[in-house]
């Protein structure tokens, strides 16, 4: 049973820092695993999918890697602005249909 | 931009009430999701459908919740009757392919806030 541990849970910085988000994952036998962002009371958005193929994956400010073997995850988000203030949740796929398990995320605020 | 549609965006009810949501799938997406998440917590998975076919529905509470994708493109989950603990926000997702696929990137509506009286 594929069971996801993000750390921190929360995390409060000053504009312009580099961040480390950290996802674990119990079941490495994952085809790939995608990060979301969630604004309060809003829906998720799909932020980096990347391969189990793939070590890494960019997309602006954002970089993601992946390492199967160790069954973990880290989001980077580089100079960091208080728009990136949100939860950022990482959800690899369990089972034969690509069901994805969600950790609780880390809430994520961005002061001026 | 194409993007997963759901209606309506809140809903208050009284307990024991009926109430149902409704999700539009990005279109060509064979791959329908229903997802709970409560206040705090990440999405848990409701119901999966591939085209019109439930494939997964193992954490779907079948007394009271009932999920249909009659013509395998647009979907809607019921609650009847509704419970305080059904108080969630209701997310629905859709996928090109489900399947364990690689490269198989699932978009998520902007979802349904439930409060139950």
């Amino acid at each position: 049973k594929q069971e996801v541990t993000q750390i921190p849970a929360a995390l409060s910085v000053p504009e312009g820092e580099n961040l480390v988000l950290n996802c674990s994952f119990t079941d490495s036998a994952i085809y790939n695993l995608q990060w979301f962002r969630q604004d309060p009371g809003k829906g998720l958005t799909s932020l980096l999918l990347i391969q189990s193929s793939q070590r890494e994956q960019t997309s602006g400010r954002l970089n993601a890697s992946l390492d199967k073997s160790s069954g973990r995850s880290t989001l980077y988000i580089a100079a960091s602005q208080p728009g990136d203030s949100a939860t950022y949740l990482c959800a690899p796929p369990s089972g034969g249909y690509n069901k994805l398990i969600f950790g609780a995320g880390t809430r994520l605020a961005v002061h001026p | 931009e194409a993007e997963v549609a759901q209606s309506p965006r809140y809903k208050i009810t009284e307990k024991s009430q009926a109430v149902a949501f409704w999700c539009d799938p990005i279109s060509g997406h064979a791959t329908l999701y229903w997802y709970r998440q409560i206040l705090g917590q990440g999405p848990e998975l409701l119901v999966q459908f591939q085209d019109e076919s439930v494939v997964d529905d193992s954490q779907l509470p079948k007394d009271r919740f009932s999920a249909e994708r009659l013509k395998g493109v647009d979907s809607t989950l019921k609650i009847q009757p509704a419970e305080l603990g059904d108080s969630a926000m209701y997310l629905c997702a859709s996928s090109a392919r489900g399947g364990g696929l690689a490269g198989n990137e699932q978009f998520f509506g902007p979802g349904t806030r439930l409060t139950v009286l």
